[in-house]
């Protein structure tokens, strides 16, 4: 049974624009959120991160919310780039025990 | 340069054979993982490692072995390649059991 749940398969944004990634858990004991980009043909690399004890976490040009009590989280890209076109992967993790990731998120930045 | 190797990174197989795949990491990472991408499915876990001579079942793990005989090695294999298997192979490794997962670039193998 999918923990971790991605409902939009994509997104498609103007550049400059805002772009906002959904992400909803189902697990009461994650307590560590990641968010993962992922190229074609390339591994997921880290990109961002919140911990249970905070509700915000910024990095530049993208912020994580965590909204505990709607066990809901999203990643803020502003402003979006072409470069940031991506698959984006939502991934949440309870204490000793392995990531359990989200379907993910194709994210298409359009000049 | 540092980081996660995987090995081969592209494979065809035939239903029945075997195979083994291999990753590798300089990091002194003490975790690894072996995770499956499907389209449409995201990362599923496969098995996973806690320190040298250790592994555990993840969520998908029937059809696969694992071993780490070294540290610093996580291999995967196939006994008997089934068509369902025909996926994108990532492993990652990280230092502690949350932070900081670094992925290799994925194995991808087709089963015929």
């Amino acid at each position: 049974d999918q923990q971790v749940k991605q409902n939009s398969p994509s997104l498609s944004v103007q550049e400059g624009r805002i772009s906002i990634l959904n992400c909803d858990y189902t697990n009461s004991m994650f307590d560590y959120f990641l968010w993962y980009k992922k190229y074609p043909a390339e591994g997921p690399t880290f990109l961002i991160s919140i911990s249970s004890i905070k509700d915000k976490n910024e990095d530049g040009r993208f912020t994580v919310f965590l909204n505990k009590s709607a066990k809901h989280l999203s990643l803020h890209i502003v402003p979006s780039q072409p470069g940031d076109s991506a698959v984006y992967f939502c991934a949440a993790s309870a204490t000793g025990y392995a990531l359990n990731f989200g379907k993910g998120t194709s994210l298409l930045v359009t000049p | 340069n540092a980081g996660v190797t995987q090995t081969p990174k592209f494979r065809v197989l035939k239903t029945g054979q075997s195979m083994t795949l291999l990753c590798a990491q300089d990091m002194n990472h003490e975790y690894m993982y072996w995770y499956r991408q499907d389209p449409g499915m995201g990362l599923r876990l496969i098995h996973y490692s806690v320190g040298e001579g250790t592994t555990a079942k993840g969520e998908v793990p029937d059809g696969y072995n694992v071993s780490r005989l070294k540290k610093q090695n996580f291999l995967l294999g196939l006994e008997s390649a089934a068509p369902s298997q025909t996926s994108v192979y990532f492993c990652a490794s990280s230092y502690t059991d949350v932070y900081g997962y670094t992925f290799g670039s994925g194995t991808r193998l087709t089963v015929v």
